[in-house]
């Protein structure tokens, strides 16, 4: 059972636009919310992230949101370049029994931005 | 700033050889995760290490085993390769705070033939 999904697996927005990326998740466990950026071959490039005690961080073209009542959260990318075009992961924490805390990943979604 | 360095970054083998891959976490870095992604699919996790100390596990098989050492680079070693071993293989490391994000290594491509 995937406790975190990227129910969309492309999005294509023209540039200057804006991008909104989707994920839910399903265990209320989880307290800290990542994005990633993906390019083929190579690893996962930190973009954002939000603890579960705000509902809004804003990062120069990029926001994330969290709606913990709806266990949803977004990415809004504006405006959109060409060169924002990769897969977007979308990743989720909680505490453990562990001292390191594990990530566990959606599925992704290819966003394609046109020019 | 320094990155996560993983090496070698394209690995061909054949089925029952082993394999190793080793990752440098940033300075200053005291916990080390493992990420296999496959085919298609998302990252899923393998395991950590916090302080040279196994911290948590995931779905990493029995023939894997991993360690971190005293300068906190970490290797991921990998026996009696089957073909569905053939994916891609993170390493990611954050700090000390326990919300600390992870930044990622550029991965270990590895063929098992």
């Amino acid at each position: 059972d995937q406790q975190v999904k990227q129910n969309s697996p492309s999005l294509s927005v023209q540039e200057g636009r804006i991008s909104i990326l989707n994920c839910d998740y399903t265990n209320s466990m989880f307290d800290y919310f990542l994005w990633y950026k993906k390019y083929p071959a190579e690893g996962p490039t930190f973009l954002i992230s939000i603890s579960s005690i705000k509902d809004k961080n804003e990062d120069g073209r990029f926001t994330v949101f969290l709606n913990k009542s709806a266990k949803h959260l977004s990415l809004h990318i504006v405006p959109s370049q060409p060169g924002d075009s990769a897969v977007y992961f979308c990743a989720a924490s909680g505490p453990l029994s562990g001292s390191a805390r594990q990530l566990t990943f959606g599925s992704g979604t290819q966003l394609t931005v046109l020019p | 700033a320094a990155g996560v360095i993983q090496s070698p970054r394209h690995l061909i083998k054949e089925k029952r050889e082993t394999a190793t891959l080793k990752c440098y976490p940033i300075p200053r870095h005291d916990t080390v995760y493992w990420y296999q992604q496959g085919p298609g699919q998302d990252p899923q996790f393998l395991i950590s290490f916090y302080e040279k100390m196994q911290s948590d596990k995931g779905s990493i098989p029995d023939r894997f085993s991993a360690q971190q050492f005293s300068d906190y680079h970490s290797e991921l070693n990998m026996s009696s390769l089957e073909l569905g071993d053939s994916a891609l293989y993170f390493c990611a490391s954050s700090g000390r705070l326990p919300q600390e994000t992870q930044y990622f290594g550029p991965g270990t491509r590895l063929l098992v033939l």
